[in-house]
Order: structure tokens, then C-alpha cells, then sequence
């Protein structure tokens, strides 16, 4: 059964770090895998996508990288700032199923940024 | 851009009402999902839809029931609302093909008293 785990679960940082937050997932057999953000009491904002066979996807001052062996993705911000403290979720579309577009999510990080 | 709306952001009902939330999206997506989100439990799939009048359940279907009559609309229906029912409740929809990236929209947080 696919898990997938987000660790740590709340990170505090001052402003202008570069920082990583980290996904994993016990089976490698995926479709994609979906980072989103959310902010406290609304829904959930797609971030960036990534196909089984990218390596990376890229959006402004976030990348998210992809190591489907390992299972592991990462996503990378860089020059944090205040307005990016939100919870960040990641989930995987496992492959091999229907196209019912069901996720496997994960707990989310929480993210701090201090001024 | 996609766009999906639920029809409260806030709603309180009273224990044993009959609640409907609905959710509608523009994108004429195949696929909608209904999730319930709790402090501690993270996002649980309550039903999803894969085309009209094709529900199947998810990780946590009691006490709920759906309706998809039209593509762009699908329901969650609370037969007999009960205090362990209040949560954020969310809806989102993606597309049956290609990149099935998901959208989710504003949430409904409901209280049940």
C-alpha cells in the first residue's frame, strides 16, 4: 500500500533562506507526483506537477525534483519570504491505476517564515 | 484558469439535519472528489466521482452519500449531521486524462452543534 510521508512536519526559518522541504513515498510505481500549498482555513493551490519520467519542474523561486527510485521528491524554495508560511502538501498518483485521478497524500509541512 | 466554487464557505447546522454542500467546477473535468480534512488526520477521501452518475467510495464513506447529475456538479449529502461530522470539508476535480492534476476549491468549514 503506498505511503507517503512528509517530514518534518513544521519548519521555522528567517527571511531569505533557501530551503528544502522533503516527500517520500513507499512505492515507486507513480503516475506523477502533485505539490500544493495551503494557507490556513482555504483549499489547496496546485503548485507544480511532475511526471513520472521529469526529473524536475520549475515555477518562479520554486523547483521540485523528482527521484522516482528512490522515492523521494523534494521542493526547493528559494530567498524565502514571509508570504510563503503556509502548510505545503505533496501527493502521488499511483500508475498502474484508473484514470479516477485518486491521490495519495501526504501530512504537509508546516512553514514558517519569520521577517 | 480552472475554477471551482462550493456553495458556503461557513455553514452550521443543527445534530440530525440533512446537509447538502455542493461543489461545481468550469473545467469539464471527468473526475471530482470530495475530502474532509481534520487537525491531526491530514486529508481523508470521503467519495469521488469518475463521470455522471459514477461514484465510487473512499477511505471514509459512512454517514455520506453523493450525487453527480450533471459533469460539472457534484454533491455531498449528510443524511443525519452529527457533532463528530464538523470539519473543513473539500471538494476538487481533475481532468480523466493526461495529467489528472488536481484543483481544489475554497473549502466549506461546517459546524454541526
Amino acid at each position: 500500500k503506498q505511503e507517503v510521508t512528509q517530514i518534518p512536519a513544521a519548519l521555522s526559518v528567517p527571511e531569505g533562506e533557501n530551503l528544502v522541504l522533503n516527500c517520500s513515498f513507499t512505492d515507486s510505481a507513480i503516475y506523477n507526483l502533485q505539490w500544493f500549498r495551503q494557507d490556513p482555513g482555504k483549499g489547496l493551490t496546485s503548485l507544480l506537477l511532475i511526471q513520472s519520467s521529469q526529473r524536475e519542474q520549475t515555477s518562479g523561486r520554486l523547483n521540485a525534483s523528482l527521484d522516482k527510485s528512490s522515492g523521494r521528491s523534494t521542493l526547493y524554495i528559494a530567498a524565502s519570504q514571509p508570504g510563503d508560511s503556509a502548510t505545503y502538501l505533496c501527493a502521488v498518483k499511483p500508475s498502474g491505476s484508473s484514470n479516477t485521478g485518486k491521490l495519495i497524500f501526504g501530512q504537509g509541512t508546516t512553514l514558517q517564515v519569520k521577517p | 484558469d480552472v475554477k471551482v466554487t462550493q456553495s458556503s464557505r461557513y455553514l452550521v447546522k443543527r445534530t440530525g439535519e440533512k446537509v447538502f454542500l455542493e461543489c461545481v467546477q468550469d473545467m469539464d473535468h471527468e473526475n471530482m472528489f470530495w475530502y474532509r480534512q481534520d487537525p491531526g488526520l491530514g486529508l481523508r477521501l470521503i467519495y469521488f466521482s469518475y463521470d455522471v452518475k459514477m461514484k465510487e467510495k473512499g477511505d471514509i464513506p459512512e454517514g455520506y452519500s453523493v450525487s453527480r447529475e450533471k459533469k460539472e456538479r457534484f454533491s455531498l449529502i449528510l443524511e443525519s449531521a452529527s457533532t463528530n461530522q464538523t470539519s473543513m470539508y473539500l471538494c476538487a476535480s481533475s481532468s480523466g486524462w493526461r495529467t489528472y492534476e488536481q484543483y481544489f476549491g475554497p473549502g466549506t468549514r461546517l459546524t454541526v452543534t
